[in-house]
């Protein structure tokens, strides 16, 4: 396994787009987390998944946010209607559980036009 | 919400001398996290210090915690240009989700 992996790196959309990424995890962890990083910024929770089970939704998650794991494996984070204020890099990260290390893919960098 | 707050926000250094950057938060914790990133790239993982652990190493990384005071630091012996980086601290809040600070920009000046 070759570690967290994301796709795509890059997305242009225009404004008004959905835009759909994806996150696979390293194989046997458990834990999946989504994070939002503007530039100069740290990584802001986004949200949580232990396998299956979606256990935390931050309040910067609106209704146009959804993110889905089916069968506890990749995870995939839909933003509805974008606006420019969603350009950010989004980040994935797995862990095994909790109290252990997580481990971050590449980002995938959204710009609104 | 940002637990983590780093200090100082930049630091620059000449290559050779050590770093060290500072990480205050607010809640108990499980444990605590060092990660670094490089500009527009993914964060990497660096140490993690559990809370009945008071120092770690790992090569030239020295990370102490202080749950009494709720700090940490990270210290980077022997500074390299390759060390440039933004370093930020994460803490398990509430053993749930990592929650990052806004982090310490690091230039190594040759």
């Amino acid at each position: 396994d070759t570690g967290v992996s994301q796709n795509p790196r890059h997305k242009i959309t225009k404004r008004g787009q959905n835009v759909t990424f994806r996150c696979d995890p390293i194989s046997e962890h458990n834990r999946l987390y989504w994070y939002r990083q503007t530039l100069g910024q740290g990584p802001e929770f986004l949200t949580y998944f232990q396998n299956e089970a979606q256990l935390e939704k931050s309040r910067l998650l609106s209704d146009r946010f959804s993110a889905e794991r089916p069968k506890g494996s990749f995870s995939t984070l839909e933003i509805q209607r974008t606006e420019q204020g969603d350009s950010a890099m989004y980040l994935c990260a797995s862990s095994l559980w909790t109290n252990t290390e997580a481990f971050f893919g590449q980002g995938t960098r959204l710009t609104v036009v | 919400s940002q637990q983590g707050e780093e200090d100082p926000q930049a630091l620059s250094i000449q290559e050779g001398e050590n770093a060290t950057m500072n990480c205050s938060y607010k809640t108990s914790i499980n444990n605590l996290q060092w990660y670094r990133q490089n500009s527009g790239r993914g964060l990497v993982h660096l140490i993690l210090i559990r809370s009945n652990e008071r120092e770690k190493h790992s090569g030239r990384l020295r990370v102490t915690l202080d749950t009494s005071k709720k700090s940490s630091s990270l210290l980077i012996t022997a500074s390299r240009a390759a060390d440039t980086a933004s370093y930020f601290c994460a803490t398990d809040e509430g053993a749930q989700k990592l929650v990052f600070g806004q982090g310490t920009r690091l230039t190594i000046n040759p």
